[in-house]
């Protein structure tokens, strides 16, 4: 079955520190991979997509996610956060062929200034 | 472009009585989504449109659960008899070609409340 799991469901950070959220896929063929935002009080947004090429791909406001296919992973990283980021983040799979996406449980993420 | 437009924002309903969601994609875009967001289940996809005509409604809870799209530009999702069960956040979303790979676009939602 397709499924999306990310592995922390809430995250505390000090502004400046290092972020990386988890993010795991189980889907059959060829996969396309995106990490949305929902900003509180505002619409889910897209950060950044995968479809192919490098698997190192960069986003809005300093993110970048890297795609490794051995191990099923898709996470997301910032070398280091504001207090602007503290929103809710969704990872999500979907292919070409199909009309719909897989959203993970989402991970929030509070940064304390 | 207004972006995807939700009505209405907050709905708050006692059990038993009808709710219409409402839903006017961007303008061009071909697929419409609708999605239920839970603290229990996070964001389910409950059924999606291409060109008006569903293609998917496996996510549907169950027959209280319907969901319409007479034109490009207007979609509802009906529940009827709406139970607390039902209480989350409900968006909309549209994208310009397969959901599966082009950016969706969401509303704002709307957040439902049955008591």
């Amino acid at each position: 079955a397709q499924s999306v799991s990310q592995h922390n469901h809430h995250v505390i950070l000090s502004e400046a520190a290092s972020l990386e959220l988890g993010c795991n896929y189980s889907y059959g063929g060829t996969v396309n991979l995106f990490w949305y935002v929902q900003y509180p009080g505002q619409h889910l947004q897209l950060l950044l997509k995968y479809f192919s090429g490098d698997p190192l791909v960069k986003g809005i406001k300093g993110f970048e996610a890297e795609f490794i296919k051995s191990k099923f992973s898709f996470n997301l990283r910032k070398p280091s956060v504001q207090w602007s980021d503290t929103a809710e983040y969704f990872c999500a799979a979907g292919s070409s062929n199909t009309g719909k996406l897989i959203f993970g449980q989402g991970t929030t993420l509070q940064v304390k200034p | 472009d207004a972006g995807v437009i939700q009505s209405p924002r907050h709905e708050v309903t006692e059990m038993g009585q009808e709710v219409t969601l409402r839903c006017k994609p961007i303008s061009g875009h071909d697929y419409l989504f609708w999605y239920r967001q839970t603290m229990m289940r996070g964001l389910e996809l409950l059924i999606y449109f291409n060109n008006n005509v569903p293609i998917d409604d496996s996510g549907m809870p169950e027959d209280r659960f319907s969901a319409k799209m007479p034109n490009a530009s207007f979609s509802t999702l009906k529940i009827q008899p709406s139970e607390p069960r039902d209480s989350a956040v409900y968006f909309c979303a549209s994208s310009y070609g397969t959901g599966g790979r082009e950016t969706q676009y969401f509303g704002p939602g709307t957040r439902l409340l049955v008591l």
